[in-house]
């Protein structure tokens, strides 16, 4: 079982936008304002979409965003294109003891 | 360009030993903590160990901690992860990353990731 708790699928159609949540605690996504998402394609590795909750490093598209709420991240998708279609897992710094916890991922499913 | 290159990952026996390394090129490895993240076949990423740009601190994973021990050499810019009393539950393939800023412990995303290799540990 993954520290963070992400849904185990989502769909869109071309177009449209799908959000994909990351919940966690008071002790790692609450706690602290450095959660990250990643893009991961089947046999490749992963790619870092969003840091800092809301950051997009250099190359990123801007329909991805992302956002917080307490103990709950979330990452938007919009405008969905085929090639979005690809795992998604959350990760959020958790202080100096457990350190860093991943979500158990999401397979995007673009129709 | 800035790279990971793992290498290291094998088949062994259960309770057996390997070290995985990861070479980096094209930025200052000194200044960046480093990280291993495994991802066992068909499942989802596992943080594992990661050490601070001077070395001096050092983070594991429970499932780990006891086990295995990351390093890291300044004079060839490559990464460690010595690993023993390997079980059926380490395999998996293990990428290196690179944290996102330097001089901080504090991990805020990680930008690179090597291509991964693979471990098996079975009889």
């Amino acid at each position: 079982q993954s520290a963070l708790t992400q849904p185990r699928s989502v769909s869109g159609s071309p177009g449209q936008s799908v959000t994909i949540s990351c919940t966690g605690t008071s002790s790692d996504v609450g706690g602290y304002n450095y959660v990250s998402w990643y893009q991961q394609h089947p046999g490749k590795a992963p790619r870092l979409m969003i840091y800092d909750v809301t950051k997009r490093p250099s190359g990123v598209p801007d329909r991805f965003s992302g956002s917080k709420s307490a103990n709950t991240a979330s990452l938007t998708i919009s405008g969905l294109q085929a090639e979005d279609e690809a795992s998604y897992y959350c990760s959020s710094y958790a202080g100096s003891y457990t350190f860093v916890v991943f979500g158990g991922g999401t397979k995007l499913t673009v129709l | 360009e800035v790279q990971l290159v793992e290498s290291g990952g094998q088949l062994v026996q259960p309770g057996g030993s390997l070290r995985l390394s990861c070479t980096a090129s094209g930025f200052a490895f000194s200044n960046y903590a480093m990280t291993w993240v495994r991802q066992a076949p068909g499942k989802g990423l596992e943080w594992v160990s990661t050490i601070s740009g001077s070395g001096s601190s050092t983070f594991y994973a429970d499932s780990v901690k006891g086990r295995c021990t990351i390093s890291r050499d300044y004079s060839k810019n490559t990464l460690y992860l010595q690993m023993n009393s390997l079980r059926a539950e380490d395999a998996a393939v293990y990428y290196c990353a690179k944290a996102l800023l330097p001089g901080t412990i504090v991990i805020e995303g990680f930008d690179i990731w090597g291509q991964g290799t693979m471990v098996t540990v079975s009889s």
